[in-house]
């Protein structure tokens, strides 16, 4: 019973490289949370997918960063020309389909990816 | 919008004493509150969670926390600590908005653990 994959769990780029992070949700979840956690700081929000769709973006930097959850396949946040400012921990987190009149009250996290720009 | 403060950013307590983690929220609905762990270099592991049933809700590791409406509050508490306790602790809000349950965090408190 496999919880929430990501990989790889430490990368390190250099300025104007480009990051791809990949996160496995937990077999059977449709719904994917990406948060970003810069040194002590807590995590913040970053986008919600679920199958194929962008639902909630409200987070994302407008430029740069993009993401993606195909209804193949892991999820894929994607950072263009990476500068020193995107290294931080990013983690995904991944929860079921909510039931009617029952909010999802349960996210589970991967061990999150930790992204270096040099 | 919602937000969670958590005053302070160490604690630091002896083996076998109380541990006491504040958390403040702010939520203009009623919110969802959870406290989660994060061991160095891992990801966060769900403590416990509030969601509007008993206001003293009981977690892993003998941790518990007590949903006060009134103080705005979800204070974290164990009644002894263990070494293995030393860690960061997030507090974070959720409201239901649909199937969306993004969390918005606290800045985190990483509690140390004196022999």
């Amino acid at each position: 019973n496999a919880g929430v994959m990501q990989n790889p769990r430490h990368l390190v780029r250099r300025r104007g490289q480009e990051a791809r992070l990949r996160c496995s949700p937990v077999k059977g979840h449709s719904h994917v949370y990406w948060y970003r956690q810069l040194p002590e700081e807590g995590l913040k929000f970053m986008v919600y997918l679920q199958k194929e769709n962008i639902i909630d973006e409200s987070g994302m930097p407008k430029e740069r960063f993009s993401a993606e959850f195909p209804k193949e396949g892991p999820s894929i946040l994607r950072i263009q020309q990476v500068v020193r400012g995107d290294s931080a921990a990013y983690f995904c987190a991944s929860s079921p389909e909510p039931g009617q009149r029952r909010p999802n009250t349960e996210a589970f996290f991967g061990q999150g990816t930790r992204l270096t720009v040099v | 919008a919602q937000s969670v403060t958590q005053l302070g950013s160490h604690v630091s307590v002896s083996e076998g004493a109380l541990v006491l983690l504040r958390c403040n929220y702010s939520s203009s609905v009623p919110p969802y509150l959870f406290w989660y762990v994060q061991y160095p270099n891992q990801g966060l592991q769900l403590l416990l969670k509030y969601t509007s049933a008993a206001t003293l809700v009981k977690g892993i590791n003998g941790f518990e926390a007590e949903f006060k409406k009134s103080e705005t509050s979800f204070h974290l508490t164990k009644p002894s600590a263990h070494m293995s306790d030393a860690a960061e602790y997030f507090c974070a809000v959720s409201v239901f908005t649909g199937a969306n349950s993004k969390l918005t965090f606290g800045k985190g408190i990483t509690l140390s653990v004196r022999p």
